[in-house]
C-alpha cells in the first residue's frame, strides 16, 4: 500500500528565513507525487507534481524536488503569507498529514 | 458557480441520523473524490468516481458510508447511523482526464459535519 510521511509535522520561520519541508513515499511504482497547499477553512490547491526523480518545479518562492524515496518543499526567503498547511499526495492522491508551516513578520 | 460546490456547508446531526453531502463538481470533469479531514490530519481518501461509477472504493471505512453519482455529475456521500466519529470536514475534489494525469484535483471547501 502506497505510504506518505511528512515532516516535520510543523515548521515556524521568520519571514525571510528560508527552510524545506519533506515528504517521504512509499510505493510499488511512483505515477506522480503532488504538493498542495490548504489555507485554514479551505479545500487544498494544487501546487506542483513531480513524475520522476531529479525533476524539479518551481513556483514563485517554492521549489519543489523529487528523489527515489522523497520529496523537498524549499522555500526560499518566505513571507507571513506563505502561512498554511502543505500536503503532498502519491499515485492514486493519497495524502500525507501535512507540515503546518508558519511565517512571523 | 466555476468551483467545486459542496452543501451543506455545516451539519450539525445526533448520533444514529441519517446524513447526506451533497457535491457539485465542475462542469466537465468526469473524475470526482471524496475525502474526510479530522482537524490537523490530512485529507483522508474516501471513495474515486470516474463518470458514473465508483473506480475504487477502498477507502470508505464500512457498510455506513455510500455515495452515488448516477448522471457522472452531482455526487452524494450518504452516511447511516451516524457515529461521533464520524464527525470531519468532508472534502469534495474534481478533475478532468487531463487533469487526473497531472494530479491536479480541484477541491471544494467541503462540508463539515458534527454528530452529537
Amino acid at each position: 500500500e502506497d505510504q506518505v510521511t511528512q515532516s516535520p509535522e510543523a515548521l515556524r520561520l521568520q519571514e525571510g528565513e528560508s527552510s524545506s519541508l519533506n515528504c517521504s513515499y512509499t510505493v510499488s511504482g511512483l505515477r506522480g507525487l503532488f504538493w498542495y497547499r490548504q489555507d485554514p477553512g479551505k479545500g487544498p490547491e494544487f501546487l506542483f507534481t513531480l513524475y520522476s526523480a531529479g525533476e524539479e518545479k518551481e513556483k514563485e518562492r517554492l521549489k519543489a524536488t523529487l528523489t527515489k524515496k522523497e520529496s523537498f518543499l524549499h522555500i526560499t526567503a518566505p513571507k507571513p503569507e506563505d502561512s498554511a498547511t502543505y500536503l503532498c499526495a502519491v499515485n492514486d492522491m493519497r495524502f500525507g498529514a501535512g507540515t503546518r508551516l508558519t511565517v512571523k513578520p | 458557480g466555476a468551483g467545486v460546490s459542496q452543501t451543506p456547508s455545516n451539519k450539525v446531526t445526533e448520533k444514529g441520523k441519517y446524513v447526506e453531502l451533497r457535491c457539485d463538481p465542475i462542469s466537465g470533469h468526469t473524475a470526482l473524490y471524496w475525502y474526510r479531514q479530522s482537524l490537523g490530519q490530512g485529507p483522508e481518501f474516501l471513495i474515486y468516481f470516474q463518470g458514473t461509477g465508483a473506480a475504487d472504493d477502498s477507502g470508505l471505512p464500512n457498510d455506513r458510508f455510500f455515495a452515488v453519482r448516477p448522471e457522472g455529475s452531482v455526487s452524494t456521500l450518504k452516511i447511516q447511523r451516524t457515529e461521533r466519529g464520524d464527525s470531519a470536514v468532508y472534502l469534495c475534489a474534481s478533475s478532468s482526464g487531463t487533469g487526473l494525469n497531472t494530479g491536479e484535483l480541484f477541491f471544494g471547501e467541503g462540508s463539515r459535519l458534527t454528530v452529537l
